[in-house]
């Protein structure tokens, strides 16, 4: 069982506000790293997926980094917005194709 | 914009019955996942399926659980006779060839009383 992690479990921020939190993986046999936005009774939603050590991605007022040889990636929101409000998953991916999750940051925005 | 979808959103058993539990991926999607969320935990891998055939599976997806691809669209999950232990929130999810996005269908909680 590969060790996925994120911290912390759950965020509270201030609408405006920006936040980060990690996700630490294992670093062997990495192939990709993923994120995901989740909201209730919604399928979780891609945001990225990164491979290269030093890779950074963005999505509208998401980002995130990654660092393979250390093992952790951060996901950062810049000026939170109430409906940034949701889990963010990350999963590791190695040559398989599975993914391993970690438990997700639950972040909530408040207005 | 394509999306997986999963049917019935919620599904409630009694112990020792089978379920069946639907997917339909997006169309042009290769390579196909069930995972599952017991509360409180993890999502964690049971199966992929490529080609017809199952690809890999987790130490959970033993005998009582069988996937298929009946007809080309739909991606089933059987449990033959599930256990209480079997409650959880199941998704299933597509891969298109040459990429390594996994989509999500929004999942299908099972109950299992």
């Amino acid at each position: 069982i590969l060790n996925v992690e994120q911290s912390p479990q759950s965020l509270h921020v201030q609408e405006g506000d920006s936040t980060n939190f990690t996700c630490s993986f294992p670093s062997s046999n990495f192939y990709a790293l993923h994120w995901y936005r989740w909201e209730t009774a919604k399928s979780p939603e891609a945001l990225f997926v990164m491979t290269l050590n030093g890779d950074e991605k963005k999505k509208g007022r998401i980002s995130a980094t990654l660092n393979t040889k250390e093992g952790y990636s951060y996901l950062y929101i810049k000026g939170s917005q109430p409906e940034d409000s949701a889990t963010y998953l990350c999963a590791f991916m190695a040559n398989d194709y599975k993914l391993s999750f970690g438990a997700g940051t639950t972040v909530t925005v408040r207005a | 914009e394509p999306e997986v979808t999963q049917t019935p959103s919620h599904q409630v058993t009694q112990m020792g019955q089978e379920v069946i539990l639907r997917c339909v991926p997006i169309s042009n999607h290769l390579y196909f996942y069930w995972y599952r969320q017991i509360l409180g935990q993890k999502v964690e891998f049971l199966v992929s399926f490529y080609n017809n055939e199952i690809s890999e599976k987790s130490e959970i997806f033993d005998d009582q659980f069988s996937v298929e691809r009946p007809d080309g669209s739909n991606f089933t999950l059987k449990i033959r006779s599930t256990k209480l232990e079997d409650s959880a929130m199941y998704f299933c999810a597509g891969m298109l060839r040459g990429t390594d996005t996994q989509y999500f269908g929004p999942g299908t909680r099972l109950t299992v009383l």
